[in-house]
Order: C-alpha cells, then sequence, then structure tokens
C-alpha cells in the first residue's frame, strides 16, 4: 500500500498570508494527486486534481504543484473560508489519504 | 446536479449487522464505479470499498473483507454497504462517493454515522 504523509499536523497563519502544506509518497504516483479540503461536519471538498488542476469553482488562490514522491498545495492571501482540514490523495494504486493538515488561525 | 443521500446508520453493538444505503441522481448511475470511504471521530479519510459500473468486480480493504459487502443496483440508482460482525473500530461516518473515471473523488454524500458499542 502507498503510505501518504502530510506535513505539518497543525499549521497556524494569520489571515492574508500564505500556507504551504505538504504531501510524500511512499512511492511513485506520478500525477495522480488530489487535495480536499473539510471543514467540520462537512464532507471533503475535491480542490485539485492531477497534482495541479483546479477543480470547478476553485479559486485561484489554491495552487497545487509537484509529481512523483512530493507534493505541495500553496493557498495563497489566506481567507478566513480557508481554515479547515486538508487531505491529499493518491489513486495510482489503490487508493490512500494522508492523515491531513489543520490549518487554523493564528 | 449530482447528489448522493446516503441513509441506515445508527447505532449497533458489537457483533451486529447494519445496511447502508446510497441513493444517486443527477447523472448516468449505470456508467460510474461508486466507493464508500469512512471517517473515524478526528480522524482521517479511509477507503472502504468500491464496485464496478455493472457490480461484477467489488474491491475491499483488508480489514472489512469477509465481513462488508458491497452492491448496487443501476434500475433504483443506489448502492450499498451490507456490514457484518461490526466492531468498535468501524465506528465512523460512512461517505458515499462517485469515483471519477480517473481515480479522484469529485462528488461525495453528506454521510451517515455508525456507532459500533455496546
Amino acid at each position: 500500500e502507498i503510505v501518504m504523509t502530510q506535513s505539518p499536523a497543525t499549521l497556524s497563519v494569520s489571515p492574508g498570508e500564505r500556507a504551504a502544506l505538504s504531501c510524500r509518497a511512499s512511492q511513485n504516483v506520478r500525477s495522480n494527486l488530489a487535495w480536499y479540503q473539510q471543514k467540520p461536519g462537512q464532507a471533503p471538498r475535491l480542490l485539485i486534481y492531477g497534482a495541479s488542476t483546479r477543480a470547478t469553482g476553485v479559486p485561484a488562490r489554491f495552487i497545487g504543484s509537484g509529481s512523483g514522491t512530493d507534493f505541495i498545495l500553496t493557498i495563497n492571501s489566506l481567507q478566513s473560508e480557508d481554515f479547515a482540514v486538508y487531505y491529499c490523495h493518491q489513486y495510482t494504486s489503490g487508493k490512500t489519504f494522508g492523515q491531513g493538515t489543520k490549518v487554523e488561525i493564528k | 446536479e449530482v447528489q448522493l443521500m446516503e441513509s441506515g446508520g445508527g447505532l449497533v453493538q458489537p457483533g451486529g449487522s447494519l445496511r447502508l444505503s446510497c441513493a444517486a441522481s443527477g447523472f448516468t448511475f449505470s456508467s460510474s464505479w461508486m466507493t464508500w470511504i469512512r471517517q473515524a471521530p478526528g480522524q482521517g479519510l479511509e477507503w472502504v470499498a468500491n464496485v464496478k459500473q455493472d457490480g461484477s468486480v467489488k474491491y475491499y480493504r483488508d480489514s472489512v473483507r469477509g465481513r462488508f459487502i458491497i452492491s448496487r443496483d443501476n434500475v433504483e440508482n443506489s448502492v450499498y454497504l451490507q456490514m457484518n460482525s461490526l466492531r468498535a473500530e468501524d465506528t465512523g461516518v460512512y461517505f458515499c462517493v462517485r469515483d471519477d473515471a480517473s481515480g479522484y473523488y469529485e462528488y461525495w454524500g453528506q454521510g451517515t454515522l455508525v456507532t459500533v458499542s455496546s
């Protein structure tokens, strides 16, 4: 099974600042990597697929990058609605998720 | 508009059974793989099982294989998860999800809570 490791577990950021979330795969997943945002009591929301393609309706401040084993989700100029938990997900071999990064208000 | 609506969650004792249902609408159900994903309280996301468009192929995570059965009804546009021999570690919110052909998950239901406790 491909293990996905996200860091940090918690990221404290002030509104308007930039956040960079890391996701590392234990094997090469090529560009088969997605990012989701989840708020309390809600289902996850797809943000990025194919490592860097924004899903429909996702603001341009969300930027996905990377390929192979190392990926980054950058959120520029954090808005109040961006404080949430973010998960990465590989779909190259089986389906596995990272453990999540919580982005909280500093 | 794609909609996925789960039902059937609840409180069950260890060793008991529960059947989850997911009613789908807004897309061609018979053309999509369907998946169940769960989330234990305060924890991350865990893929549980999926089923091919015609129901002929099914996959399960190791910890539920032999206890859970995924099925679908392409006339009723529904997918099901029969959960038997339930354990405390099966507790969580179960999401019904439509598989995109590429493998990521764009459409999720709101989830149904399963609690396994005596």
